[in-house]
Formats: structure tokens, C-alpha cells, sequence
């Protein structure tokens, strides 16, 4: 039990739309990292957040965007879906120079 | 950039064999992580090696990493059915202030009986 936990597990979106995935750390972790896995695929750094500031990002354009709350909860916004936003997306929360753990994941498909 | 390799992609081997699977990268690190995936799942974290000739073992899976050639190998003895899974490595590097892991592609395990 890792203690990071991901909602919701799965959803279907059409393409166009937009989505917001949730992440809560395991308790005293302030920082959260979001990953996106392609099938088939290792994941993919997307973006980082500490004490409620981006502070690192990876090759994702800007419709890509999160947020930090107080409580280090975080949430993954993505705009305007396409089809190859299709993909588990993994939160991981640490500290600022720990390991990271995984949440369970969030399965999103875009029709 | 960045560039984490793993080989082989895919790996069948019978019940009671032994194997070794590479991860090999292009630029320093001082943390390297092994990770195993279930179909569907989410990462779990089976090794983080430190520092040059680190060498952790769980179980039949053993892990070193040798930071001079820039190579992780994860060796899996006497394999049974319960390892059959995905297993990555991960490097850890900075990105702005933040730390970041790179993964490799993975490696998918079936062990046959």
C-alpha cells in the first residue's frame, strides 16, 4: 500500500473535450510528479509540482497543466483531447529528493 | 537528453532458468530505479541502487548497477510463473528544479512452465 491515491481509475472522453485527473500523496509528501504511459510504452515525465509550483516539465504542450493544492493533492488538466492522449497517466509523490510512489493509475481513453 | 535503453523487449524463458535483463544510459546519474508492472496495473518498486557496484537482492531478482559503463542489469535466477510481468528501469535526472525519472521501453516477462 503506497498510500498515493489516484480517482477516478478509468473514464472515456470524446475528443475535443477536457478532463481532470486527481492525485493524493501519501502523507508528508510534498512533491507530485504526473507521468503519461502509452500501451506498450514506459512513462513519460509530463510535469512536476513543489509547495504548489511547477517546477519542471517535460516534452508535453501546454494544454497540459496542473495544479498543487495546500494539502500537496494534485490535479492533471488536459484541454482539447486528441486520440493519442489515450493512455494510463500515473501520479508520484515523494519528497523533494526521495524515491517516488506510484499511485494505482488513471485509465483514460478519448474517443 | 536523456536516453534509457533496456534489452531485451520481450523475453520468454522456461520455469527454472536464469536471465539477465540491460538497462544501459547515456548520462550520469547517481539514482537508478527497477520497477515491475502487472497487465493493467500500476509501478511497483522492487530496487533503487545508489552508487556504483550497488548491488540489492529480493527473492530470485537481483539488481547492480555499475554507474562507470552506465549499466543496470536485473538477473532473475531460477525463474518461476510469479515473475511474468514488465519490468523497467527508471534514471533519475533534474529538469529545471525538478527531479524526473526517465524509463526505459520495458522488458516483457513470460515465464513458461
Amino acid at each position: 500500500e503506497t498510500g498515493v491515491t489516484q480517482s477516478p481509475t478509468h473514464l472515456i472522453k470524446t475528443r475535443g473535450q477536457q478532463v481532470t485527473l486527481r492525485c493524493s500523496s501519501q502523507s508528508g509528501h510534498n512533491t507530485v510528479s504526473w507521468y503519461q504511459q502509452a500501451l506498450g510504452q514506459g512513462p513519460q515525465f509530463i510535469f512536476q509540482y513543489y509547495r504548489e509550483e511547477e517546477n519542471g516539465r517535460g516534452n508535453f504542450p501546454p494544454r497540459f497543466s496542473g495544479l498543487q493544492f495546500p494539502n500537496y493533492s494534485s490535479e492533471l488538466n488536459v484541454n482539447a483531447l486528441e486520440l493519442d492522449d489515450s493512455a494510463l497517466y500515473l501520479c508520484a509523490s515523494s519528497l523533494v529528493a526521495g524515491s517516488a510512489f506510484f499511485g494505482q493509475g488513471t485509465r483514460l481513453t478519448v474517443v | 537528453e536523456l536516453k534509457v535503453e533496456q534489452n531485451p523487449l520481450f523475453l520468454s524463458m522456461q520455469e527454472g532458468k536464469n536471465y539477465t535483463i540491460y538497462c544501459n544510459y547515456s548520462t550520469t546519474s547517481d539514482r537508478l530505479y527497477w520497477y515491475r508492472q502487472d497487465p493493467g496495473k500500476s509501478l511497483e518498486s522492487l530496487f533503487v541502487l545508489l552508487s556504483n557496484g550497488a548491488v540489492k537482492q529480493e527473492g530470485r531478482l537481483m539488481a547492480s548497477l555499475d554507474t562507470k559503463a552506465r549499466l543496470s542489469t536485473l538477473h532473475i535466477t531460477a525463474a518461476v510463473h510469479d515473475l511474468s510481468a514488465t519490468y523497467f528501469c527508471a534514471v533519475d535526472s533534474t529538469s529545471g528544479s525538478a527531479r524526473q525519472l526517465t524509463f526505459g521501453s520495458g522488458t516483457q516477462l513470460t515465464v513458461l512452465p
